[in-house]
């Protein structure tokens, strides 16, 4: 079954736009992180958060914003006034406690296009 | 802090070769690292985990006899492919478990083609 869950495939933005991608993830787990990734064409992941289960806190940085709501097991994430820079696809992720060194589930990701 | 890195980022190999990736952690040690597979437009899934000094847990549909995994070291693992075929062609990434709890660091990845 499919832990995490990107519904969004693609989106397509002109910059300055604002922009959320939608993360649902599934865990019986009381112990667990969520990630955003950002993957450029070159293909390296870069890493954008890493938030534990029980830090329920919305975290800006920059342009980018996350909310994270248990209540409805999301994980969003935001850019705000968008650049052509942010195309790229973008991975949530999970990790549990109840899986040995916590290894990550991806989501199927979300290809973002900023055209200018 | 926090680095992974992995060698080689780009290999072109015949059918029926094998070929070896390493990934090592640079200023941490890990105990546990990991193996992923993504091919073009696909997201990233899970091969193995592999612990040092243990042998490695491969994934549901994984081959431990095609996909040989070494980690002899704390610094160190190494993915071998054996007897490799066009359909292993791939972008294959590893990470290392880190610090703090649940952290975890990637490699830059390497690129796997098979004629």
């Amino acid at each position: 079954a499919q832990k995490v869950t990107q519904a969004q495939t693609e989106i397509s933005v002109v910059e300055k736009e604002d922009v959320t991608l939608d993360c649902v993830y599934e865990t019986r787990d009381t112990t667990y992180y969520l990630f955003w990734y950002k993957q450029p064409p070159s293909g390296e992941l870069v890493f954008l958060i890493r938030r534990n289960s029980f830090d329920e806190q919305n975290e800006i940085s920059g342009r980018y914003s996350w909310n994270f709501q248990k209540s409805t097991s999301s994980f969003n994430f935001t850019i705000t006034a968008s650049q052509v820079v942010d195309s790229a696809v973008y991975f949530c992720a999970l990790s549990e406690d109840s899986n040995s060194g916590y290894a990550l589930n991806f989501g199927k990701g979300t290809s973002l296009l900023v055209t200018p | 802090g926090a680095v992974v890195s992995q060698h080689p980022s780009r290999v072109i190999c015949k059918s029926g070769t094998s070929v070896k990736i390493e990934c090592r952690s640079l200023d941490f040690q890990a105990t546990t690292m990991f193996w992923y597979r993504q091919f073009p437009k696909q997201s990233l899934m899970l091969m193995a985990t592999s612990n040092e000094g243990s042998k490695a847990t491969y994934e549901q549909g994984v081959e431990k006899d095609k996909f040989l995994i070494n980690h002899a070291s704390l610094t160190l693992s190494t993915l071998t492919v054996t007897s490799a075929h066009p359909e292993d062609s791939s972008f294959y990434i590893c990470s290392a478990s880190g610090q703090p709890p649940g952290a975890q660091y990637f490699g830059p990845g390497t690129r796997l083609l098979v004629l």
